[in-house]
């Protein structure tokens, strides 16, 4: 079975303060994700990567960055962490070709309050 | 910007009955269309995937796929009170990340 392990379940952070969500697939996958879910607006795009430190942007980019030094491991960074980035945080991994035939596979999210 | 809507529900069935859960989408240029289920609490998991028009199987799901109304729906026979769950449409256009874009969700309560 395809593993993807957020690093932390949930997390409360400051105003201000960095914060680094770490994810690590176990199946060789190339495409990697991270996705926020907000009630009634579904999963939204952040970040994707296809390739060792490659990135795109995805939907909603900004206060956000990301770095894969490793094929396995995706991070999602929040460089001054605002009130309006409280969301459930998911990241995913997908074989290449995965979005042709919905193979995505997610961790199980990473619950962030920032107060 | 490519959209994909869901009613929001909660959508409520009895137990034994017929759910059945819909979605539009914005972009003719869709080639496939999936279905997750999402327990609360836990990640999205695909339950159906669907490709050209018509109807597809899969024990008690049937997806549905319209793409001159650009519309898919779910059919979830014999409803059972395991199936109440968040049920996600997703949609790609070309395997690429901005283009496999997701609605926002179904919550489906089968009462018992």
């Amino acid at each position: 079975d395809v593993k993807v392990t957020q690093s932390s379940r949930y997390l409360v952070k400051r105003t201000g303060e960095k914060v680094f969500l770490e994810c690590v697939q176990d199946m060789d996958h190339e495409n990697m994700f991270w996705y926020r879910q907000d009630p009634g607006l579904g999963l939204r795009l952040i970040y994707f990567s296809y390739d060792v430190k490659m990135k795109e942007k995805g939907d909603i980019p900004e206060g956000y960055s990301v770095s894969r030094e490793k094929k396995e491991r995706f991070s999602l960074i929040l460089e001054s962490a605002s009130t309006n980035q409280t969301s459930m945080y998911l990241c995913a991994s997908s074989p290449p070709g995965g979005l042709d035939t919905g193979e995505l596979f997610f961790g199980e999210g990473s619950r962030l309050t920032v107060l | 910007q490519k959209e994909v809507e869901q009613n929001s529900g909660p959508l409520s069935v009895p137990e034994g009955a017929i759910a059945s859960l819909n979605c539009t989408y914005s972009d003719r240029g869709s080639q496939s269309f999936f279905w997750y289920r999402q327990y609360s609490g836990k990640s999205p998991e695909l339950i159906m995937s669907i490709y050209s028009n018509g109807d597809k199987e899969d024990g008690r799901f049937t997806a549905q796929l319209n793409k001159a109304s650009q519309y898919v729906s779910l059919l979830i026979r014999d409803s059972q009170p395991s199936d109440s769950a968040t049920y996600l449409c997703a949609v790609n256009t070309d395997n690429y990340g901005q283009n496999f874009v997701f609605g926002p969700g179904t919550r489906l309560s089968v009462l018992p």
